[in-house]
């Protein structure tokens, strides 16, 4: 078993749209959660990072953790075709500078006009 | 702020040679430094970690021998990939970190090295 799971789809979605992006994973150690937007051959972009469980809010992104469940989720709301990427979960059990991140295996998001 | 270049961004060679990567952090120190591999349609796989001045640690099953890591200033780090065969064709990514990061890890744009 992976230590995250994520669907790696693709999600095809209109313009407008709300996405839903998921992980669940199995190590109760981790307690650093980020969500990373990578486009075609690019390194990744961190969108969102949360300690612990609870939700953050930036924009049109909202990332949520439920630690008891081991889910965590990245919600983007009036999905434009410049979110069109590939979105990857990553965790981390010690602080994210200096820790090991452990990523999904990407959900790869398609925006159509 | 807070930006990791990487070079090449893309290298083709012959199955035998060896190719450096470099990793460089523009405007901060980076103390961390951190290499990923990634195939098609997967995710991000780390091989080593390093620290400034000090040996790299690297993920178990990845050869040490093959993939050289030198962290040897707090602005580059560079990886060897000597022997190249073409399984080694992949795409590498580095990424930084340091005291002014905020706690968080700058990934390089990645350099895609195609082996023949």
């Amino acid at each position: 078993q992976k230590e995250v799971e994520q669907d790696p789809g693709p999600l095809s979605v209109p313009e407008g749209a709300i996405v839903s992006l998921n992980c669940t994973y199995s190590n109760s150690a981790f307690q650093y959660f980020m969500w990373y937007r990578q486009y075609s051959r690019k390194g990744p972009e961190l969108l969102m990072y949360t300690y612990s469980s609870g939700n953050k809010e930036d924009g049109r992104f909202t990332a949520q953790v439920d630690k008891s469940s081991k889910y965590i989720s990245l919600f983007i709301r009036d999905s434009q075709p410049s979110d069109s990427a590939t979105y990857l979960c990553a965790m981390s059990a010690s602080g994210t500078s200096y820790g090991k991140l452990t990523f999904g295996q990407g959900t790869i998001l398609t925006v159509h006009p | 702020g807070a930006v990791v270049s990487q070079h090449p961004s893309r290298v083709i060679c012959k199955s035998g040679t060896s190719v450096k990567i470099e990793c460089r952090s523009l405007d901060f120190q980076a103390t961390t430094m951190f290499w990923y591999r990634q195939f098609p349609k997967q995710s991000l796989m780390l091989m080593a970690t390093s620290n400034e001045g000090s040996k790299a640690t690297y993920e178990q099953g990845v050869e040490k021998d093959k993939f050289l890591i030198n962290h040897a200033s707090l602005t580059l780090s560079t990886l060897t990939v000597t022997s190249a065969h073409p399984e080694d064709s992949s795409f590498y990514i580095c990424s930084a970190s340091g005291r002014l990061t905020t706690d968080t890890q700058y990934f390089g744009p990645g350099t895609r090295l195609t082996v023949l």
